[in-house]
């Protein structure tokens, strides 16, 4: 099955801002909401972003998500040195029955 | 205190079976659709399978579809994932996930994940 497509690394120094795209297609972004997900090294994904541009209790106002049609795209702004980790948008695709990952996007802050 | 924590993960020959666990508490288990997400060394995320709350529905990748199976027992709240004719390319960790809001896929808790090495 295909995954969303995400560009794999994204780079940026501390402070400065920093998005990362996600594209899809009429069966998941194009029909549903998109929620992103942060793994920090050797842990489990915690939920970023959900219902496109929702942040969960305890998520920093820095991070902030938005979709047009069946792309969706995250922002990091003040980027911090402990913002370093793998980013992955998903949607729920109407033809997997499931939710649709992003191949991911490892952030790096230089 | 939410918790879910996966267990059962461990190497196994190729064309064998395992069965995976993930018991949880403090989440009202039974209200919930579970899901079982997996990742490869090195790799990205792969949805594997969900479970409706009631065990009413369940779908899977095409990548395990009639290979593995997700159930859920409310009584233990735990969820389990059997898998046979285990392949290489099966060898990941293996994450069960509480969806928040069905047919939105928001993963809102994650256990930490059992790792699964198919190899002869």
């Amino acid at each position: 099955q295909s995954v969303l497509t995400q560009p794999p690394s994204a780079s940026e120094t501390p402070g400065q801002r920093v998005t990362i795209s996600c594209s899809g297609s009429s069966s998941n972004i194009g029909s549903n909401t998109v929620n992103w997900y942060q793994q920090l090294p050797g842990t489990a994904p915690k939920l970023l972003i959900f219902d496109n541009n929702q942040r969960p209790s305890g998520v920093p106002d820095r991070f902030s998500g938005s979709k047009s049609g069946t792309s969706a795209s995250l922002a990091i702004s003040g980027l911090q040195s402990e913002d370093e980790a793998d980013y992955y948008c998903a949607a729920w695709d109407d033809s997997l029955n499931g939710p649709m990952f992003g191949g991911g996007t490892k952030l790096t802050v230089l | 205190q939410v918790q879910l924590v996966e267990s059962g993960g461990g190497v196994v020959q190729p064309g064998r079976s395992l069965r995976v666990s993930c018991a949880a508490s403090g989440l009202m288990f039974r209200s919930y659709a579970m899901h079982w997400v997996r990742q490869a060394p090195g790799k990205g995320l792969e949805w594997v399978a969900v479970i409706w709350y009631d065990g009413s529905n369940k779908y899977y990748a095409d990548s395990v579809k009639g290979r593995f199976t997700i159930s859920r027992d409310d009584s233990k709240n735990t969820l389990y994932l059997q898998m046979n004719s285990l392949r290489v390319d099966d060898t990941a960790v293996y994450y069960c996930a509480r969806d928040e809001r069905l047919w939105f896929g928001e993963l809102n808790y994650w256990g930490q994940g059992t790792l699964v090495t198919v190899s002869s």
